[in-house]
């Protein structure tokens, strides 16, 4: 299996643009996570899907942010409009139960 | 909620030598998983080892073992004969088993391992 499949790896877009980023969950997996690391509040939860349905998306940060899951096989994650604060890595994980796996991410720099 | 604590930022150890990393959480569920990720300069989030709440015996995965006390509500992560790859980021990270819109992944601040050649 080719794993979780995020693109693009990098972004680097201007304040106030919309952005896409994109995730290829394994084959197989029911529970997509959207997640966002940065140096100063380490690794956070934004949202995950169960069976393309949303379950918990109290981690959005703000209405600038969604997610869509239209099948079983790509999410996204949404940005509009883009914030300098916004810039960080956002990582793409699926799973069944138990263990999650990871996407390679996604740096994310508004200028 | 349910919160991962690594109390170590940094360990340094001699590559083939021996390295513990702590984690501790805090949870009032009887039943979850808990979980070692490493993460190296490429950034990609890798599971190392998982345990279920459940189970007595610790896991093992290769040189990665885990020492899992329940009562003390410890995680911690033991790398025989350390590798100059096994330098990264390892995160603990903790999962509910009871879904409900709790699946995602409680993660601690990480532990920046450095081999020493």
């Amino acid at each position: 299996d080719a794993g979780v499949i995020q693109s693009p790896r990098h972004e680097v877009t201007e304040m106030g643009q919309e952005v896409t980023l994109r995730c290829k969950p394994i084959s197989g997996h029911d529970y997509l996570f959207w997640y966002r690391q940065t140096m100063m509040r380490g690794l956070e939860l934004l949202i995950y899907f169960n069976n393309n349905v949303p379950i918990d998306d109290s981690g959005m940060p703000e209405d600038r942010f969604s997610a869509k899951m239209p099948n079983a096989s790509f999410s996204t994650l949404k940005i509009q409009p883009s914030e300098p604060r916004d810039s960080a890595v956002y990582f793409c994980a699926s799973s069944r139960q138990g263990g999650q796996y990871f996407g390679a991410g996604t740096r994310l720099s508004v200028l | 909620a349910q919160t991962v604590t690594q109390s170590q930022p940094e360990m340094s150890v001699q590559e083939a030598e021996t390295v513990t990393l702590s984690c501790t959480y805090d949870t009032s569920e009887s039943d979850y998983y808990l979980f070692w990720y490493k993460q190296p300069p490429s950034r990609q989030m890798i599971l190392v080892i998982r345990q279920e709440a459940y189970k007595q015996q610790n896991a093992t995965e290769n040189r990665f073992s885990v020492n899992f006390q329940k009562a003390a509500k410890s995680f911690s992560l033991k790398i025989s004969d350390s590798q100059l790859g096994d330098a990264a980021m390892y995160f603990c990270a903790y999962r509910s088993r009871h879904g409900g819109g709790a699946d995602g992944l409680t993660f601690g601040k990480g532990t920046h391992l450095i081999i020493q050649p």
